[in-house]
């Protein structure tokens, strides 16, 4: 248990559905993060958000949709995914000014596109 | 371009057996350095970290080594387990305009055999 909460573990849908992943952290951090994590390749940021701020997009597709309601919550809302958007979806938070900015990661969601 | 590079990509040993993980970089500038499990299906858990000054870290049965000089770390695992099967992360952490800013490796995967 990390303190970094997931849901869904497991998602299926079709190229034009519209579903949401959520993260909740309960370590009072003040950043959150999406990362893309596919087979065989580094974990890929998406999006940063430090007090529920987005500070990074890192050229991600619009087709992800952030949103930071307050800065224990994070959903990244998705919208006529692609067949290669298919991977696990960590989501992480860290305290930004601490010593050494580890981050802590939820279990991730395995999504999957249709 | 901030560059971490893992070998071997994969690695499978036996029960009871010692193995070495490595990790070169080009990080700049260098903060820290910090070595991940991942679990199939789960998301990174932090082993060790090591700061610039440090060139040696126990967890364990998991000893992480850093040189700043060449820029490269390793991660001994010593009488592997059958639990140590997994991922195993390289992150390198730069430092720049009050944030931490990792650069990930692809991750060495370790398949222990009874």
């Amino acid at each position: 248990e990390t303190g970094v909460t997931q849901t869904p573990r497991h998602l299926v849908m079709g190229m034009t559905n519209k579903k949401s992943l959520k993260c909740e952290q309960h370590l009072g951090h003040n950043a959150m993060y999406w990362y893309k994590q596919s087979a065989k390749k580094p974990l890929e940021l998406m999006f940063v958000y430090n007090f529920k701020e987005q500070t990074e997009n890192n050229s991600v597709p619009s087709r992800f949709s952030p949103e930071c309601p307050n800065s224990s919550h994070l959903f990244l809302h998705l919208h006529t995914l692609q067949p290669e958007d298919s991977a696990l979806y960590l989501c992480a938070s860290s305290q930004r000014d601490s010593n050494t900015g580890e981050l802590f990661f939820g279990e991730g969601s395995r999504l999957t596109v249709l | 371009k901030n560059q971490v590079e893992q070998s071997p990509q994969s690695l499978i040993i036996l029960e009871g057996k010692n193995c070495t993980l490595q990790c070169n970089y080009t990080v700049s500038p260098f903060s820290n350095l910090r070595w991940y499990k991942q679990d199939t299906g789960r998301g990174p858990v932090s082993l060790t970290i090591m700061t610039f000054s440090e060139n040696t870290k126990s967890n364990g049965r998991y000893t992480a080594t850093l040189d700043a000089d060449t820029k490269q770390s390793s991660l001994h695992i010593t009488a592997s387990q059958l639990s140590d099967s997994a991922s195993y992360i390289c992150v390198v952490s730069a430092y720049s305009g009050g944030s931490y800013i990792p650069t990930f490796g692809r991750g060495t995967s370790l398949i222990v055999h009874p």
